[in-house]
Formats: structure tokens, C-alpha cells, sequence
């Protein structure tokens, strides 16, 4: 079984430009997240989605961050602009419906902006 | 509200020396907790969970943990560490069934040869 699947797994962009990344969750995983993990920290929830609903976006930075799950299978990040203080790692991690203890992640996309 | 707290940033151990990562966690009632191995450049791993009973719980890669109440631990331990154990580790809590994870800061694990 394919595990969760992220690309790209590293971006460089200057600051001010926008960047988009994709995540393929596992076959039949309803629930999909999106985490920020800054250097030297654990991952912070960032919104996740019940099929194509975002339930849960509090924690997203809506002026500047959007996400889109269409179909409620893929799903793709984006941040414009990005800014410097953006640059981390971006996990996604999907589960089965409503199982959030069963969390499977993907490697991450390592952005850096300058 | 739940959190973690990992007091042990990096730690360095000789390869075949034991291993104890320590986790401390803030929570009303009886939490699930969890420990995630993330290597470099990979996504984190589940290595162990408890939800009840068994304090003691068993994991992959020869891992365990132990769930202390009264001390509010949930610390890792390994008898024989190996150079690839090298990597961050991750404590997490949640609330049970329905409710999100809340990780630690994380420990950073080298292995000396």
C-alpha cells in the first residue's frame, strides 16, 4: 500500500512569490491534515479536512495561506505571498474516517524562502 | 488544554548503551499518548501508542514506553541503542477518539560509534 505522498519534497522561492504544494493521502482515508513543523519543533495543525470540508482551519494564516481538497482525495497548499518567516517543513498526514489517532504522515516539503 | 512537554533537546548516547527519552504531559483526564520517530528529510513514524491498560507498552524497532499517571510521563526507553536510531523523536497526547494530537518540541537523538 502506498503510503501518504507530498511533492514537491523541497522548494526554494524568494520572498514575495507565491508556491503551491500537493499532497495524495492513503487510498480510502477520508480525514487529510496539513502541519507546519518549524526547525527544532513538533508539528503544528494547520487545517484538516473530513473529505473535501476544511472542519478545521483556525490555526491557518488565512491572509496569506489557502487550501483546496477537491473531490476529497488530493489536496494542495498554497501560500501567497510567501514570506521569510515561512520557511519549514510542511507535513501532511491522513487517517481513516474520524480515526485521528491513526495518523499516517507523508516526508514533508522543506520551503525556504529567502 | 492538552500539551507536551519533551525536556531534553538533543541527547547523545554510545551505540549499545540504553536509551530513556523523557515526556511529561498536561491533560484533565487519561490521555492517548504517542511517540513519532522522524529520520532526516522522512515524515514522522508511529512508534508506539497507549489509549489503557497495560502501562507498559511495546513498540517497533525494539522501543517501549511506560504511562506513569502519577508522575504525568510518558517516557521511551530502549535497553541497546543502534547507530540507525539516530533521528528526532516526537511524544504527542490527544484526548481520545475524535480529538487532535499535540506534539512535543521533540528530542534529537545522536548515536556515537
Amino acid at each position: 500500500e502506498a503510503g501518504v505522498v507530498q511533492s514537491p519534497r523541497y522548494k526554494i522561492i524568494e520572498k514575495k512569490q507565491p508556491v503551491a504544494f500537493w499532497c495524495n493521502p492513503i487510498s480510502g482515508h477520508n480525514t487529510l491534515y496539513w502541519y507546519l513543523q518549524n526547525l527544532g519543533q513538533g508539528p503544528e495543525l494547520l487545517i484538516r479536512y473530513e473529505n473535501e470540508e476544511a472542519v478545521d482551519d483556525s490555526q491557518l494564516p488565512k491572509d496569506r495561506f489557502s487550501a483546496e481538497r477537491l473531490k476529497g482525495v488530493d489536496s494542495t497548499l498554497k501560500i501567497q505571498p510567501a514570506e521569510l518567516g515561512d520557511s519549514a517543513v510542511y507535513l501532511c498526514a491522513s487517517s481513516p474516517r474520524r480515526d485521528y489517532n491513526e495518523q499516517f504522515f507523508g516526508p514533508g516539503t522543506r520551503l525556504t524562502v529567502l | 488544554a492538552q500539551s507536551v512537554t519533551q525536556p531534553d533537546i538533543h541527547i547523545t548516547v554510545s551505540e549499545g548503551a540504553s536509551l530513556e527519552l523523557r515526556c511529561n504531559y498536561s491533560y484533565g483526564a487519561t490521555p492517548y499518548l504517542f511517540w513519532y520517530v522522524q529520520s532526516p528529510g522522512q515524515g514522522l513514524q508511529l512508534l508506539l501508542k497507549y489509549f489503557s491498560g497495560d502501562t507498559l507498552v511495546q513498540g517497533i524497532k525494539g522501543f517501549e514506553a511506560e504511562f506513569k499517571r502519577s508522575q504525568s510521563s510518558f517516557n521511551l526507553r530502549k535497553p541497546s541503542v543502534h547507530w540507525s536510531d539516530a533521528a528526532e523523536y516526537f511524544c504527542a497526547v490527544s484526548g481520545g477518539a475524535g480529538n487532535m494530537l499535540t506534539f512535543g518540541g521533540g528530542t534529537r537523538l545522536m548515536v556515537k560509534p
